[in-house]
């Protein structure tokens, strides 16, 4: 079945340490997005992709950051510079024409210790 | 600024009636709008979408409305069923330069669907 997949579900890191979620999808699509929610937030946008080897900056992009070397991948890592990393992040995916929706992944959910 | 905003956190209705969900958004600039349903600890999935050259979208139980003027859209589910308890995203594309469609997300309403 196509879909996007995200691991681990749960993560927990110590402060301090980088940390590396991991996003695939194979839906074949071109762009790909990482959200951030904490509780009583929307989704908000860290990075994002339309491209192999091209990325930009979403709304809250400090402290983080991604590669796409793969269409099908876009790992999301959170650096030791992130001021508040615990949250849920959220992958999602768009084939690259007009009026299609973003399709998400289950999400992981990080704790920083 | 807020550009999409869900001003109520929560709602709560019974089965079989009418559940309404409001956004209002302020940049006049966004050419397509979405709704996602997110159940705890999971991705939000698609619900429905509507076009801004369109005022109304039907999909099964669920209904947007657009008015453009009055920046504002609402999805109405008919009838709610216990099943629909979830948070309620909507969201707004602004097109941008070549193929750049970023969507902004309200916080969500948290629709409750008493038996």
């Amino acid at each position: 079945d196509g879909g996007i997949t995200q691991s681990p579900k749960y993560l927990f890191r110590k402060e301090g340490q980088n940390v590396t979620l991991s996003c695939e999808q194979n839906l074949n699509h071109d762009a790909m997005y990482w959200y951030r929610q904490d509780p009583g937030q929307g989704l908000r946008l860290i990075y994002y992709s339309q491209i192999v080897n091209d990325f930009q900056k979403g709304d809250i992009a400090e402290g983080y950051s991604v590669s796409r070397e793969k269409k099908e991948s876009f790992p999301l890592t959170v650096t030791s510079a992130q001021k508040n990393p615990t949250a849920f992040y959220l992958c999602a995916s768009q084939k690259q024409s007009s009026y299609n929706e973003q399709f998400f992944g289950p999400g992981t959910r990080l704790t920083v210790l | 600024d807020q550009q999409v905003k869900q001003n109520s956190p929560s709602l709560s209705v019974q089965e079989g009636r009418i559940s309404i969900l409001n956004c209002d958004y302020t940049n006049s600039m966004f050419d397509y709008f979405l709704w996602y349903k997110k159940y705890p600890a999971e991705g939000p999935t698609f619900l429905i979408s509507i076009s801004s050259i369109k005022d109304k979208n039907e999909d099964g139980r669920f209904t947007v409305f657009l008015n453009k003027s009055a920046k504002h859209l609402s999805l109405h589910i008919v009838p709610s069923q216990p099943g629909d308890s979830a948070v309620y995203f909507c969201a707004a594309r602004e097109p941008g330069g070549g193929s750049n469609y970023k969507l902004t997300f309200g916080k969500g309403t948290l629709l409750t669907v008493n038996p």
